[in-house]
């Protein structure tokens, strides 16, 4: 199994500008999560997915950041536009839900992002 | 209000002696917890899952445990090796919130030859 793809995995962008980060979970995987890391608040819930469905973006920061999951098998996560606070690793993440066994999220390695 | 807490500062400890991490959390009512290892640069890997009604879980040389009257979970592991050597979350997963999982800020630690 591939495990969670995310692109880009580093991205340094200017202040205003549009970015796009992509995330491909594991196949099969009904639930869907991106996390934001940073030194100061660690690892933030921003939004999470059921079936395709959001389920709860309390967590995103504000307008500017918007979550898609077109299919199962494929979510973006957009700010527009961006900020030099915006900078952190975003990571998602993606579990098997309802197995009665606890739901272990599987990560992907991060997109790394920078504004200036 | 709900936190989560991990010991902030690095554990720095010497190869062979056993490790012990400390999760605490307030109100909170998790119906599981769960211990993450993360390594610099890389995303979190699922460790160890421990439910509400269950004290202890172990697997190989990892050990937690979770005393839901403290709130608390402890995280062992023992004859550590420098392999060890990373960031441990945890995180704690809610009842009906559809496998949402909230993390601790993590534990680095250090373990020397």
């Amino acid at each position: 199994d591939a495990g969670v793809i995310q692109s880009p995995r580093h991205e340094v962008t200017e202040m205003g500008q549009e970015v796009t980060l992509r995330c491909k979970p594991i196949s099969g995987h009904n639930s869907l999560f991106w996390y934001r890391q940073t030194m100061m608040r660690g690892l933030e819930l921003l939004i999470y997915f059921n079936n395709n469905v959001p389920i709860d973006d309390s967590g995103m920061p504000e307008d500017r950041f918007s979550a898609k999951m077109p299919n199962a098998s494929f979510s973006t996560l957009k700010i527009q536009p961006s900020e030099p606070r915006d900078s952190a690793v975003y990571f998602c993440a993606s579990s098997l839900e309802g197995t009665g066994i606890g739901n272990t999220i599987y990560f992907g390695e991060g997109s790394w992002l920078t504004v200036v | 209000s709900q936190k989560i807490e991990q010991n902030s500062e690095a554990l720095n400890i010497q190869e062979g002696k056993t490790a012990t991490l400390t999760c605490n959390y307030t109100n909170y009512s998790p119906a599981y917890l769960q211990w993450y290892r993360q390594d610099p640069g890389r995303g979190p890997v699922f460790l160890l899952l421990i439910r509400e009604n269950e004290k202890e879980k172990r697997k190989e040389r990892l050990k937690v445990t979770f005393d839901t009257t403290l709130k608390q979970s402890l995280f062992h592991i023992t004859a550590s090796q420098p392999a060890d050597s990373a960031t441990y979350l945890c995180a704690l997963a809610l009842y009906n919130q559809g496998g949402k999982l909230i993390f601790g800020q993590g534990t680095e630690l250090s373990v020397k030859p």
